[in-house]
This record gives C-alpha cells, structure tokens and sequence, in this order.
C-alpha cells in the first residue's frame, strides 16, 4: 500500500470548514484513498473513499487531485465533536488489513 | 442497528490468567479483524479471518489465539497473558477481504498487571 503524509496537527474554528490534507504521491491505478477518524480512543470510523473522482457523503467530501497524488478531507461545517484524529489510508480496495499512520490531529475551536 | 460489538469492554488481569474477549457483528460479513493500538505505534493487525474456519496472523500474532467458528463471532484469546499485552484492542469487520468499507468495535482497554 502507498505511503500517506499528513500534517501532525491542524485546528479549525466552529462552524468553518476543515480541510485535511494528505499526500500519496506513490499511489497506483488500482489504489483507493480511505478517511477515518478516531475520536479519543474509540474504534476508528470510516468516512469516505474514493478512487478518482471526488466523493460527497453525509459526513465529508473528498477532493483526489487528478494526478490522484493528494487528496483532501472537507468537514464543511465543523463542530467540536469534530475533535479527532483523522487517518488517510491509501490502500487496494477493500477491506483488509488497513495500516493506519500517525494521522492529523484536528482540533476544533469554539 | 448494524454494529461490531466487544465485550469486555475494560479489563484489568494478572500475567498468565487466561482470558478471551468477544467480537460479534450483525452485518453478515464473511471478513474480521483484530487490532491492536499502543501509543506511538498506531494500529496493528493481529489476526484475520477471511471466512468460517479461516484465520491468518497479521503483523503482531505472537501471544494470541483466534477462532471463527460461526461468521458473527471472532473471539480473541491470551492464553497466557502478559504486561506486554497491555493494550487498547479493536475487532473490525468488512463485507469481504476485498469488497467493503471496514467497520470498528467500540474497544476492549486491557490490563495485564
């Protein structure tokens, strides 16, 4: 699976937009961009994926660059249950061993 | 509600007690997983299970058991335990090993004095 870089730590204010960036600029063809986020030592929560095109859920929306070598997590409105930490996993699809990095800290301020 | 549940959910033991903590998933899915998070080592995988009656160690096997006798439940077993088996554990689940987002348990805090 590629390698993913994410910045340690990131704050946002209330109510702004959060977004989360991660660089994988080994990813291949067939190789999935996943979001997680674990909040204070519960089990982590999947987010959203994508493979090329941009993705849109309920929780977040997830822009991969077209050379697919980064991608960003938007929280378009977040709140301070928000404060995780988030996880990008870039990985085959599917849903096998995911290797989890040290992730970003975000931190959302009132 | 579709969900991964572990039991216990805390647990304090002393080296060498036996113990097994339980994994269930109502989602029908054939994959599971156990994990394993210390500080600055992030998760890893212990054992997996692909389907009924098959499991594969993962990264850190050493000083664990698994079973999947029935596709709902993943049980993980420390025969005998240690204070190096100190740890916050997650059993996760997916459709399959290749299809389907991975969903994770609430986590089992353990103890090992």
């Amino acid at each position: 699976d590629a390698k993913t870089t994410q910045p340690t730590s990131m704050d946002c204010a209330e109510g702004r937009a959060a977004n989360l960036p991660c660089n994988h600029s080994t990813i291949s063809g067939n190789e999935y961009v996943y979001w997680y986020r674990q909040i204070h030592s519960q089990g982590p929560q999947y987010i959203i994926h994508g493979l090329k095109n941009n993705e849109t859920n309920e929780m977040a929306s997830l822009i991969i660059t077209e050379d697919r070598k980064s991608s960003t997590l938007i929280l378009p409105h977040a709140t301070l249950r928000d404060t995780a930490v988030y996880y990008c996993i870039v990985r085959v699809g599917g849903g096998n061993k995911l290797v989890f990095g040290a992730g970003t800290i975000l931190r959302v301020k009132s | 509600e579709a969900q991964v549940t572990q039991n216990p959910r805390y647990l304090i033991t002393v080296t060498g007690k036996k113990l097994t903590v339980t994994c269930s998933q109502n989602m029908n899915h054939e994959y599971m997983s156990w994990y394993r998070q210390d500080p600055g080592l992030g998760l890893r995988q212990i054992y997996y299970s692909m389907n009924v009656e098959v499991t594969d160690k993962g990264d850190v096997p050493e000083g664990y058991k698994v079973s999947r006798k029935e596709k709902r439940n993943f049980p993980l077993i420390l025969e005998s335990p240690s204070p190096n088996q100190t740890s916050l554990y997650f059993c996760a689940s997916s459709l399959t090993a290749l299809r389907g987002t991975q969903y994770f348990g609430p986590g089992t805090r353990l103890l090992v004095l």
